[in-house]
């Protein structure tokens, strides 16, 4: 069965800073990888996903990931975060057709 | 990606009622639907895979008699929590698989259950 981690429950970061959300799978085969972000109250929204082919990907608003297959992750990254970027951020793997999610990283954006 | 929509946003009922929650795709034809359910401060957990045209299929620990899934068309799946109790209280979110197995989401609905 597949599983996901992410080891930061919360992460604080300054407006204009760099950004990386930590995510390690465990999945048998080759994963399809995906980043989503939740504002409270509301849906989740698709910032990218990995499928196959080029291990770096870009996704909306700025966010990239890379895909490491030796080390089993898929981290997030962005080079310098706005304050509209604060919100709950899951990284989730896909197999046997279902999206296993991990727990979320809730990300605070200060001043 | 495909746009997804849920109704209510939120709702409020009394115990013992039933509540039924629509999600539709507004863009594509979706032929598989998801149902999730989260607690607050928590990740989202899959209930159910809705299947147009046939039964869902549930998670293990997803009571089927409790919360009652109809695909009755491509647009279109709703999710009723029969007799809910305070303990049903969440947020429940549903998903659309659209192309290249990729999953969008509604925007969720919250349920209180006094």
């Amino acid at each position: 069965a597949q599983s996901v981690t992410q080891p930061d429950i919360h992460i604080t970061v300054s407006e204009g800073a760099s950004l990386e959300l930590r995510c390690n799978y465990s999945y048998g085969a080759t994963p399809y990888l995906f980043w989503y972000v939740q504002s409270p109250g509301q849906g989740l929204q698709l910032l990218l996903k990995y499928f196959s082919g080029d291990t770096l990907v870009q996704g909306i608003k700025g966010f990239e990931a890379e895909f490491k297959r030796s080390q089993s992750s898929f981290n997030l990254r962005k080079p310098s975060v706005h304050w509209s970027d604060a919100a709950e951020y899951f990284c989730a793997v896909r197999g046997n057709e279902k999206l296993t999610f991990g727990t979320g990283t809730r990300l605070t954006i200060i001043p | 990606g495909a746009v997804v929509s849920q109704h209510p946003s939120w709702v409020i009922c009394k115990s013992g009622t039933s509540v039924k929650i629509e999600c539709r795709s507004l863009d594509f034809q979706a032929t598989t639907m998801f149902w999730y359910r989260q607690f607050p401060k928590q990740s989202l957990m899959l209930m159910a895979t809705s299947n147009e045209g046939s039964k869902a299929t549930y998670e293990q620990g997803v009571e089927k008699d409790k919360f009652l899934i109809n695909h009755a068309s491509l647009t279109l799946s709703t999710l009723t929590v029969t007799s809910a109790h305070p303990e049903d209280s969440s947020f429940y979110i549903c998903s659309v698989r659209g192309s290249r197995d990729t999953q969008y989401f509604g925007p969720g609905t919250r349920l209180t259950v006094l």
